[in-house]
């Protein structure tokens, strides 16, 4: 299974709201990435687990929340969103950290209101 | 500063044709050059991963080449079709210690092919 699965496909919230992005992985990687993209730009990394801890957090705001509860999952917590944050959010996993390929997932498309 | 430079921006080409995306890179030290296919709104796809000693790759009708020397690499896409139409991202990793510096994406090349 080289498949990593995000939900929801699509998200719109509200700037109150708080909401939660979801990714999983089963083919035993163990670092799992969260990126954010514009609309015709590549990918801009924002976290990256390594081993279920916190290795980078590209200064990143403080509403955006990540956590790794286990191996094969990673969450992405938002709160308080404004709506320059719509964009497409890409879940990664790769066997090491940043030296090995990656897979992503399909993305979840967020649009704040 | 670590930078990776792809051309053309875009590029729209009939069915059928060949192409050639170029990606030149001052990654340094470099670890491998990745080329990922990404349709519109969707995740990119992995097309090759090629380290220092690699110099061609393939993968069905893509072939991915690379030197090291030069710091360029090429994907040429043969027998072009119209699900070949997406953004091409070239990526260079780099041995940083795990750092921010450990990857660097291009801004891709968005390629459209027509009938």
């Amino acid at each position: 299974d080289t498949e990593v699965t995000q939900t929801p496909k699509h998200l719109v919230m509200g700037m109150t709201n708080k909401k939660s992005l979801k990714c999983e992985q089963h083919m035993g990687h163990r670092a799992m990435y969260w990126y954010k993209q514009k609309a015709k730009k590549p990918p801009e990394l924002m976290f990256v687990y390594s081993y279920e801890k916190l290795s980078i957090n590209e200064s990143v705001p403080s509403r955006f929340s990540p956590e790794c509860p286990n191996s094969s999952l990673l969450n992405l917590h938002l709160h308080a969103l404004q709506p320059e944050d719509s964009a497409l959010y890409l879940c990664a996993s790769s066997q090491e950290e940043l030296l090995y390929e990656q897979y992503f997932g399909p993305g979840t498309r967020l649009t704040v209101t | 500063k670590n930078q990776v430079e792809q051309s053309p921006q875009s590029l729209i080409i009939l069915e059928g044709k060949n192409c050639t995306l170029q990606c030149n890179y001052t990654v340094s030290p470099f670890s491998n050059l990745r080329w990922y296919k990404q349709d519109t709104g969707r995740g990119p796809v992995s097309l090759t991963i090629m380290t220092f000693s690699e110099n061609t790759k393939s993968n069905g009708r893509y072939t991915a080449t690379l030197d090291a020397d030069t710091k360029q690499s090429s994907l040429h896409i043969t027998a072009s079709q119209l699900s070949d139409s997406a953004s091409y991202i070239c990526v260079v990793s780099g041995y940083s210690g795990g750092g921010a510096d450990g990857l660097t994406f291009g801004k891709g090349t968005h390629l459209i092919i027509q009938p």
